[in-house]
């Protein structure tokens, strides 16, 4: 079965640093995978998504990830971490090509030291 | 364009009430999604609709949970009666086809039942 393993529950990163996230991914086919934001109160907000050729994306906010098939990760990435990043953060796979149904990692908070 | 509306945005019930939630996907998105996501974990979906057609309630509690998109617009999703596990957000999602690709993420409606 398909799933999402996050294996950091909460970061604390001061404000200028790197920051690296960390998804790990069980699938048997090509993965559709996807990391998601959300602020407190707020809905997710796509930052970026992989399918298929280049395996370092570029999405929005200056995030960035790159997929690994041999180690099945995905990790999210950004060389300078703003105070406004502070948020959770989510990797998804998708759990069928056909139906586009999500699976979602436990997420990982984010948090932002000044 | 508008995004995806839910509301309401918070509800306070005891368990064994009912409760119902609604949601407007974004104009011409034939896909609608209901998720769940309890205090420390990822979303996970309940119900997937293609127009006005379950794709997807595997894991929907049927004894409790049901949903609808009648007129393959806007849909509810209600549950009754409620337990104290039924505490969550249920975040209402959209894509604009039934495959994968972006789904846009309304706000959500928080549940706590007491």
């Amino acid at each position: 079965a398909q799933s999402v393993t996050q294996p950091d529950i909460h970061i604390t990163v001061s404000e200028g640093a790197s920051l690296e996230l960390r998804c790990n991914y069980s699938y048997g086919a090509t993965p559709y995978l996807f990391w998601y934001v959300q602020s407190p109160g707020q809905g997710l907000q796509l930052l970026l998504k992989y399918f298929s050729g280049d395996t370092l994306v570029q999405g929005i906010k200056g995030f960035e990830a790159e997929f690994k098939r041999s180690q099945s990760s995905f990790n999210l990435r950004k060389p300078s971490v703003h105070w406004s990043d502070a948020a959770e953060y989510f990797c998804a796979v998708a759990g069928s090509s056909n139906t586009g149904k999500l699976i979602f990692g436990q997420g990982t908070t984010l948090q932002v030291k000044p | 364009e508008a995004g995806v509306a839910q509301s309401p945005r918070y509800k306070i019930i005891e368990k064994r009430q009912s409760v119902a939630f609604w949601c407007n996907p974004i104009s011409g998105h034939a896909t609608l999604y209901w998720y769940q996501q309890i205090l420390g974990q990822g979303p996970k979906l309940l119900i997937q609709f293609q127009n006005n057609g379950v794709v997807d309630d595997s894991q929907l509690p049927k004894d409790r949970f049901s949903a609808e998109r009648l007129k393959g617009v806007d849909s509810t999703l209600k549950i009754q009666p409620a337990k104290l596990e039924d505490s969550a957000v249920y975040l209402c999602a959209s894509s604009l086809l039934i495959r994968v690709e972006t789904q846009y993420f309304g706000p959500g409606t928080r549940l706590l039942v007491l």
